[in-house]
């Protein structure tokens, strides 16, 4: 049982390169979301799913698109990457068996746009 | 839209003494959860407690508790006998009711833990 993984672990791009994030949980898990943790602050969703087939906008989703063809994947893309977007990426995932439950974490994903 | 705020950047505490985080939040909602996440040097987020707003009891783990105040919206986390694993980044979060547990954290407190 690996919960939540996250591929790559580390990356740099040039400015205006594009590049995919990948999530996979195997906990069946109904719910999964992206953050961005940059430093000083806490971490802000990007985007998130509900199921497969569905995704939704988070706190600071521009520049980012997302896609959840499967249940148990959750990608992230960066179309054309900026400086701006140099940050440490989180995977989540959680039940919808109980409101409010606990979100399990990926390892994340340090990105770096020069 | 609902914020939290942790206004101590960074606390130390001495090996087996308490140490009490503070967190903030403002929200309109009458109905949430709350919770407190611990992220060590490796950078993996861990849950250390969780409350229900509805719940007029303080959640308890082990040597963890929280001190929840929902009429002043606080919300701290104590830690009993600290040990050295305690060091680490804590991040207070916050999720309203609904489908999907969307958190919004606070910046952060980095815990020192000395011998």
């Amino acid at each position: 049982n690996a919960g939540v993984t996250q591929t790559p672990k580390f990356r740099v791009l040039k400015t205006g390169q594009s590049m995919t994030l990948l999530c996979a949980q195997d906990m069946n898990h109904e719910y999964m979301y992206w953050y961005r943790q940059d430093p000083g602050m806490g971490l802000r969703l990007i985007h998130y799913s509900v199921g497969e087939g569905t995704t939704a906008k988070g706190e600071v989703p521009d520049g980012y698109n997302v896609s959840r063809l499967k249940k148990q994947n959750f990608l992230l893309g960066l179309e054309s990457a900026a400086p701006s977007q140099t940050s440490v990426y989180f995977c989540a995932s959680s039940s919808a068996m109980r409101q409010g439950d606990e979100q399990f974490f990926g390892p994340g994903t340090r990105l770096t746009v020069l | 839209a609902q914020t939290v705020t942790q206004s101590q950047p960074e606390m130390s505490v001495q090996e087996a003494e308490t140490v009490t985080l503070s967190c903030t939040y403002d929200t309109s909602e009458s109905d949430y959860y709350l919770f407190w996440y611990k992220q060590p040097p490796s950078r993996q987020m861990i849950l250390v407690i969780r409350q229900e707003a509805y719940k007029q009891q303080n959640a308890t783990e082990n040597r963890f508790s929280v001190n929840f105040q929902k009429a002043a919206k606080s919300f701290s986390l104590k830690i009993s006998d600290s040990q050295l694993g305690d060091a680490a980044m804590y991040f207070c979060a916050f999720a309203p009711t609904g489908t999907a547990s969307k958190l919004t954290f606070g910046t952060g407190t980095r815990l020192q833990v000395t011998l």
